[in-house]
Order: C-alpha cells, then sequence, then structure tokens
C-alpha cells in the first residue's frame, strides 16, 4: 500500500526541452511535498519543496506544482539539461516527525 | 570532506550471518535514519534517532537493530540475515527533525545476501 506512487519510471527528453514529472499520492493528510534526485551510486539529495498551502514553488529551472484536489504533484524543469539526467524521487510528510514516504523514481535522460 | 558516509559501500555475505553497516555524519545534525530501498525502487523509512533517542521505529523485524553511540553516528546491525534483506540501505541525517528539515543522504550500502 504505498501512498506515494511514480507511475512512470522512465522519462526520455530532448536537451533544451521541457521535462515533466509526475507523482500522485492517496493520504490526504501529507502536508509539504518534496523532489530528490539521485545520479548512480550516490544517494538522493534535496531539490526543491513545497508545502500544502501552496500550488507551486519555483526554483531556477525547477518547478514543483501540487494540486491537492487531485492529489497530484509534478516537477517541471526547463530548459531540461543533459546533467539533469537521473532518477527523481517525490516524497510526502505527515508534517509529523519528518517521516517521508517516498515514491518509485522516474528515471530522467535529457539526451544532447 | 562527506557529509554523510557509510560503510561499506558492498557488502555481500550468507544467509544466517550476522553484519553491520555504520553511518556518520559531519553536518552537526540531530537527528539520523535509515531508509531501505527495495526491489521495487521505493525508499522506506526504517528508523529514524534523534539526539541519540529512538523517535521512528517502523515494522521492521526486530532482527535489524540500530544503535547511535552519539548523535553523528547511527549503526544498523543485522542478525540472522535473509535472502530478503538483500536492498540498498541508505543512512540519512537533518537538522533537527523537523519535517521542513532537508534530509542529507549517503551513498548507500548494497548488502547482497547469497
Amino acid at each position: 500500500d504505498q501512498q506515494v506512487k511514480q507511475n512512470s519510471p522512465s522519462l526520455s527528453v530532448q536537451e533544451g526541452r521541457i521535462s515533466i514529472l509526475n507523482c500522485d499520492y492517496t493520504n490526504s493528510m501529507f502536508d509539504y511535498f518534496l523532489w530528490y534526485k539521485k545520479y548512480p551510486a550516490e544517494g538522493p539529495t534535496f531539490l526543491i519543496s513545497i508545502s500544502s498551502i501552496k500550488d507551486k514553488n519555483e526554483d531556477g529551472r525547477f518547478t514543483v506544482f501540487l494540486n491537492k484536489s487531485a492529489k497530484h504533484l509534478s516537477l517541471h524543469i526547463v530548459p531540461s539539461q543533459p546533467g539533469d539526467s537521473a532518477v527523481y524521487f517525490c516524497a510526502a510528510s505527515l508534517g509529523n516527525f519528518n517521516k517521508f514516504y517516498f515514491g518509485s523514481g522516474t528515471k530522467l535522460n535529457v539526451k544532447p | 570532506d562527506t557529509a554523510v558516509s557509510q560503510t561499506p559501500k558492498y557488502l555481500v555475505t550468507q544467509m544466517g550471518n550476522d553484519k553491520s553497516i555504520k553511518c556518520e555524519q559531519n553536518l552537526g545534525h540531530d537527528t539520523m535514519y535509515w531508509y531501505k530501498q527495495d526491489s521495487k525502487k521505493f525508499l522506506k523509512i526504517m528508523f529514524s534517532y534523534n539526539n541519540k533517542e529512538l523517535i521512528i521505529n517502523e515494522t521492521v523485524p526486530n532482527r535489524f537493530s540500530p544503535k547511535s553511540p552519539d548523535k553523528a553516528h547511527l549503526n544498523l546491525h543485522i542478525n540472522s540475515l535473509e535472502l530478503g534483506d538483500s536492498a540498498v540501505y541508505f543512512c540519512a541525517s537533518s537538522q533537527s527533525g523537523a519535517s521542513t528539515d532537508t534530509q542529507y543522504f549517503g551513498p548507500g550500502t548494497r548488502l547482497t545476501v547469497l
């Protein structure tokens, strides 16, 4: 019973175009959401986050959108760069003691 | 100067053995975690410690025992290893354990049980 799901295991995008990574969750009590990026043989690194009181958060080329009614989260990367090629995990928390529920990741490949 | 380090990086062992994975963070954080990444690639929290005190203890078999000698270290000891324990184990730390704190992850330990 995974509460956070990333239904696309992989995504391939041309350099310079937009990458859209999607994430769905089931628990309406989640109040904080994050995206992590992971390169091979490394641990995940924090990318961007959003509180449930917002519907959008932007940081440079990265924007996270939250649609609470649809229980859907997305990460937009514009423009995509080859260095963005990695596995992206979304995660959600219930606001208690920093316990996060992670999705299974989407592997992004940005082609030069 | 690695922020969160884990040893060993790879661990291959036989069923029934006991093994430990060590984790150290030099970020001065109060909270540390262990996650397991299973075969379906989900990252699942196992344990978290805040200032050496156990905070989160998920439904993990009691063959798994975390030990925090000080707030910079959180080791994971596994008794009587089983095939299903094969996974990548990640250690992480965060400043205070608040839900808005960023977690910093180690590089992972790939455990293979034969």
